[in-house]
């Protein structure tokens, strides 16, 4: 099977930048994407195919991948920023994984 | 506008089967490139994929959960219904459905807001 290593929480002031990163064997050659989930809420993409931002989704979201790690960065952070993240892949052989999530504090 | 909505029971008891349905609306599972997934996430606890179809009816199932698991279209009625052989307490979580399309590298675009299911005697 494959999985996915994420740091278990990160915290961050307001307006300065939170960087969470998931780790996977050659993740950079996978479709990686980024889920927000707010508590009591169903989760919500924020980034596919580690960079492309979905509409709605502010420029204060970027994503990369490459070789063993993909990191989701959020610049100016906001206290609406405070949330669980979960990266997921997807290939032709492991189909869907989901990584352990980062729950994000806001200071 | 795309929506999805679960639906099943609240409550099963041990070694019971688990039947969810997913209803959507604002696509076709019948349009090429598209699924519905299921994923669950116990308490506090990460999410998990355990299921998906495809517009062919090709299925997927996660690697740990394969025996247990079903997942069936109804393209006429515009439902995903997964089910789950053998219900543990550990299986006590909430379960989503999800649209995913193949252009987005099979990314989950839209959710249902979820379904409670509770495992106890």
């Amino acid at each position: 099977s494959y999985a996915l290593t994420q740091p278990s929480s990160v915290s961050v002031a307001p307006g300065q930048t939170a960087r969470i990163s998931c780790g996977g064997n050659n993740i950079g050659t996978k479709s990686v994407h980024w889920y927000r989930q707010r508590p009591g809420q169903a989760p919500v993409l924020i980034m596919y195919f580690g960079s492309v931002r979905p509409s709605g989704i502010p420029e204060r979201f970027s994503g990369s991948n490459s070789g063993n790690t993909a990191t989701l960065t959020i610049t100016r952070v906001e206290g609406g920023d405070e949330a669980d993240y979960y990266c997921q892949v997807w290939d032709a052989i492991y189909n869907h994984v989901f990584g352990p999530g980062t729950k994000v504090t806001v200071l | 506008q795309i929506t999805l909505k679960e639906s099943g029971p609240a409550l099963v008891k041990p070694t019971q089967t688990l039947t969810l349905t997913c209803s959507f609306s604002g696509f076709s599972l019948t349009t090429s490139r598209v699924g519905v997934g299921w994923i669950r996430q116990p308490p506090g606890k990460a999410l998990e994929w355990l299921a998906l179809i495809y517009w062919d009816d090709d299925k997927r199932y996660t690697p740990s959960l394969k025996r247990r698991l079903s997942i069936t279209k109804d393209t006429s009625k515009n439902q995903v219904v997964l089910t789950m052989t053998n219900m543990d307490p550990i299986d006590t979580g909430t379960y989503y459905c999800a649209h995913s399309v193949e252009a987005l590298g099979s990314a989950f675009d839209y959710w249902g807001q979820g379904t409670g299911v509770t495992v106890s005697s």
